[in-house]
């Protein structure tokens, strides 16, 4: 069993939808959480950040941390055809080494 | 700011090869991290390097391997290339010490492998 679970879907929707992306984990040393988007042909960037459990919004991203559950989320509302890409979980324990989901191909279609 | 730049973008290999692929952090970060991405395997953890001595490492085979200068820049050597070898390799920077995480990526080199 991977120590992070991420459905690679891909996953369609239409522009304007709100969209939830998801992963679980197993290691309860994990404290800092991350999303990061990466598109095609390049690396991924840093999209939201987390410490420990929690809400945090910025924009139209919301990224959520159930540590009871090992369990976060990436909202993203009034999703536009530019979001289209891989979203990637991430996360790690202190001083340790980040550690991926598989990533999420999403694609908002107008 | 300068971001995280590799070198070569793309690199063909045969199998037997060995290559060298080189990252350059961005300014003031001493800390360079590897990552190999196949779309089977996804992003896997090479080794990390801080100050010029490797922090953590990976499960990958010792025909992997690193190294880092006094500027922080970066260099990775696959030797023997085998077919499976194909990826994307992604350097990836942070300031240092226990910065959380906040990885800062490259394009990335693109590597095959005939």
């Amino acid at each position: 069993q991977k120590e992070v679970e991420q459905d690679p879907g891909p996953l369609s929707v239409p522009e304007g939808a709100i969209v939830s992306l998801n992963c679980t984990y197993s290691n309860s040393a994990f404290q800092y959480f991350m999303w990061y988007r990466q598109y095609s042909r390049k690396g991924p960037e840093l999209l939201m950040y987390t410490y420990s459990s929690g809400n945090k919004e910025d924009g139209r991203f919301t990224a959520q941390v159930d540590k009871s559950s090992k369990y976060i989320s990436l909202f993203i509302r009034d999703s536009q055809p530019s979001d289209s890409a891989t979203y990637l979980c991430a996360m790690s324990a202190a001083g340790g080494k980040l550690i991926f989901g598989q990533g999420t191909e999403l694609s908002v279609k107008p | 700011k300068a971001g995280v730049t590799q070198t070569p973008r793309y690199l063909i290999k045969t199998r037997g090869q060995q290559v060298t692929l080189s990252c350059s952090p961005i300014s003031g970060h001493r800390s360079v991290s590897w990552y190999q991405q196949t779309p089977g395997q996804g992003l896997q953890f090479l080794f990390e390097y801080f100050s010029e001595t490797q922090r953590n490492k990976g499960n990958f085979p010792g025909r992997f391997s690193g190294r880092q200068f006094s500027n922080s820049r970066s260099e990775m050597n696959v030797s023997t290339l085998e077919l499976g070898d194909s990826a994307l390799y992604l350097c990836a920077s942070q300031q240092g010490g226990d910065s959380g995480g906040k990885l800062f990526f490259g394009s990335g080199t693109q590597l095959s492998v005939l």
